[in-house]
């Protein structure tokens, strides 16, 4: 079955620099959450899209940005990367609001030097 | 705001043995309420759910869970551990609207030979 993408798997940056992450939804999932991990960290929640649409947000720094396509898939623009920034991104799908469970890719590891 | 607190941060347990993972949740209503695995470097799997009904909830890998309103707890338990077992878990709540899950903070497992 197919599962959540993201791409790169690994993305090294400098500081100051900017990224961008990006998630492919399960197909025919119109909800797509991020939520970026620190090392030893449990996931935080930073924003949600359901149909295109910002359906929530959490932790999101300013210098963060993102976005979903018509084709449902999402991006994470990241600007003026600090070393703080470094750690495990995951993208998770879902089908609409119903309480079914979200589905998580194998996350994008950035490390920020 | 709901909360979720995962009170062992370490568990280690031999082979074969029985293994009871403790999770407590904070939250005004009834929340829906997740067991997600990740091991190193991969991505977060879900074992099993709540939202509703029979409050003992069976989930892959033979893991169980149960949820005891009185206690606001959903505790995972899995009868006989297998080396592979050997993860870190993390137990997760979520509102009936909306989309955003609260992680506790994991509990990491080892399993002895």
């Amino acid at each position: 079955a197919a599962g959540v993408i993201q791409s790169p798997r690994h993305l090294i940056k400098e500081k100051r620099e900017t990224a961008t992450l990006k998630c492919y939804p399960i197909p025919r999932h119109d909800t797509v959450y991020w939520y970026q991990q620190g090392p030893g960290q449990d996931p935080q929640f930073l924003i949600s899209f359901y149909e295109k649409m910002q359906s929530d947000k959490g932790s999101i720094p300013d210098r963060f940005s993102a976005q979903q396509f018509s084709d449902y898939h999402s991006e994470l623009n990241m600007s003026s990367l600090e070393l703080g920034d470094s750690a495990l991104y995951f993208c998770a799908s879902s089908l609409d609001l119903r309480p079914t469970e979200a589905f998580f890719g194998q996350g994008t590891r950035l490390t920020v030097v | 705001a709901q909360s979720v607190t995962q009170p062992d941060i370490h568990i280690t347990v031999s082979e074969g043995a029985s293994l009871e993972l403790r999770c407590n949740y904070s939250y005004g209503a009834t929340p829906y309420l997740f067991w997600y695995v990740q091991s190193p470097g991969q991505g977060l799997q879900l074992l099993l759910k709540y939202f509703s009904g029979d409050t003992l909830v069976q989930g892959i890998k033979g893991f169980e869970a149960e949820f005891k309103r009185s206690q606001s707890s959903f505790n995972l338990r899995k009868p006989s551990v297998h080396w592979s077992d050997a993860a870190e878990y993390f137990c997760a709540v979520k509102k009936a609207a909306g989309n955003k899950l609260t992680f506790g903070g994991g509990t990491r497992v080892l399993v002895k030979p």
